[in-house]
């Protein structure tokens, strides 16, 4: 059965901290990983990573897939209060427009 | 500015009466799809459309349906709400299957009495 889980479920720092949320996957036919931060609507697209040990990178957030080790790291460096949300890891399975989501990590981040 | 739209934001229903919920864009996409979404948890696929093509998830009741008249927009019917289908609604779309970027609009949050 095919699963993504992230880790922590959830995440409280304060403002100028660094932090790093995993997201496992154990897929088949996998195609890619997306990244989403979720606020109090609807998710909106951070990453999209296909390739091995490239990282990408926008501002404070970056990002980097390891399949060999089927999982992906999102950093977030020098938090602000505006980085709190529910970031949310989703893996694209070739062959298909399905998106298999992990459950989230709720990043809280305090002044 | 292009944008997925989502009517209405808020819905209140009572248990057992139909309701339908509106996704309309403005990106000209070919594929449109309806998340739900409870708390705490990852948004799940309902069904999508690809173009006319119908694509129903396997574990989606029947409880569920969805029509699309035109290209742009897409709808969203419970035929009989439960208590246990209150949740966020997302609409999301994407301008062919195999792209990976989907754009979601802001969601319907439904309540069932």
């Amino acid at each position: 059965e095919d699963k993504v889980v992230q880790s922590p479920l959830s995440l409280v720092v304060h403002e100028g901290d660094t932090v790093t949320l995993n997201c496992s996957y154990e897929v088949t036919n996998f195609r890619s990983l997306l990244w989403y931060k979720q606020e109090k609507k609807a998710p909106t697209f951070l990453f999209m990573l296909t390739s091995s040990g490239i990282e990408k990178k926008s501002g404070r957030l970056s990002s980097i897939l390891d399949k060999k080790e089927l999982f992906s790291i999102l950093n977030i460096t020098a938090t602000q209060t505006g980085d709190s949300a529910v970031y949310l890891c989703a893996v694209e399975k070739s062959n298909t427009d399905k998106l298999i989501f992990g459950t989230g990590t709720r990043l809280q981040v305090f002044p | 500015d292009a944008m997925v739209i989502q009517n209405p934001r808020y819905q209140v229903t009572q248990f057992g009466k139909p309701v339908t919920l509106s996704c309309s864009q403005t990106l000209n996409h070919n594929v449109m799809y309806w998340y739900q979404q409870k708390s705490s948890q990852a948004p799940k696929l309902l069904f999508h459309y690809y173009d006319k093509d119908f694509n129903n998830e396997a574990d989606t009741p029947d409880n569920f349906q969805s029509r699309r008249p035109n290209t742009s927009f897409c709808f969203l019917d419970i035929r009989s709400p439960g208590l246990g289908d209150a949740a966020m609604y997302l609409c999301a779309t994407s301008r062919d299957p195999w792209d990976n970027e989907q754009f979601f609009g802001p969601g319907t949050r439904l309540t069932v009495l």
